[in-house]
């Protein structure tokens, strides 16, 4: 089945550093989704990327789309403490004749105060 | 304006016994989907179900596993004879659309099911 890999698997930062996670995949992509979960919480949705270079933000968050369409990235400005969590891509992948969305294993970001 | 309810949020099972885990779609989202995630490990997909129709059970254990998603009422994820290694949250998922249509997932809280 479709795969993404997300690196880096966990990520220290200092507060006010900057944080950056990517997920790359070996097909071209039709979207991308991101979703942040804090510790002991449940997976929100960010954000969805459709477009070849799409690039978003969100206040601190930048999220791009490749050109090629088979790898992506979130990038934060500036951590702080509540950025702390472990942040996953998403792609929609098309198995036994459905549409779902299979997740990366995620990088989980520490916040240093 | 509620999201998506599971419950119980905590669910603590001996060896051989049933776990039921509901979850209960937002509103107006018609597709629900459920995953398991291990700790400190990714969200591995399980089922997707429609009202009254499994549309994908690709990830789903072929034994002891089932879920159904009735006219009426809540999905219900049911594992029989659990075992230890079925320690994990469970969480369910639900969407207006099936993805690439604008809309990401809305999660529940999810259920931790401890088995002991």
């Amino acid at each position: 089945g479709q795969q993404v890999m997300q690196i880096p698997q966990y990520q220290h930062v200092q507060e006010g550093e900057d944080f950056t996670t990517y997920c790359n995949s070996s097909t071209t992509l039709s979207n991308i989704q991101w979703y942040k979960q804090r510790p002991g919480g449940h997976p929100v949705f960010l954000i969805q990327l459709v477009k070849s270079g799409e690039v978003k933000k969100q206040k601190r968050l930048t999220f791009q789309f490749g050109e090629a369409k088979k790898n992506s990235s979130l990038h934060i400005t500036a951590t702080q403490t509540t950025d702390v969590g472990t942040y996953f891509c998403a792609v929609a992948y098309s198995g036994a004749g459905s549409y779902q969305l299979t997740f990366g294993k995620g990088t989980k970001l520490s916040v240093i105060p | 304006n509620a999201g998506v309810m599971q419950n119980p949020r905590h669910l603590v099972r001996r060896r051989g016994q049933e776990a039921r885990l509901r979850c209960s779609p937002m509103k107006g989202h018609s597709h629900v989907y459920w995953y398991r995630q291990l700790p400190e490990e990714g969200l591995k997909f399980m089922v997707y179900l429609q009202k009254e129709n499994i549309i994908d059970e690709s990830g789903m254990p072929k034994e002891r596993f089932s879920a159904e998603f009735p006219k009426e009422g809540p999905s219900i994820l049911r594992i029989q004879q659990v075992v230890r290694g079925d320690s994990a949250a469970y969480f369910c998922a639900s969407s207006p659309t099936t993805p690439g249509g604008g809309y990401g997932y809305t999660f529940g809280s999810g259920t931790r099911l401890t088995v002991v």
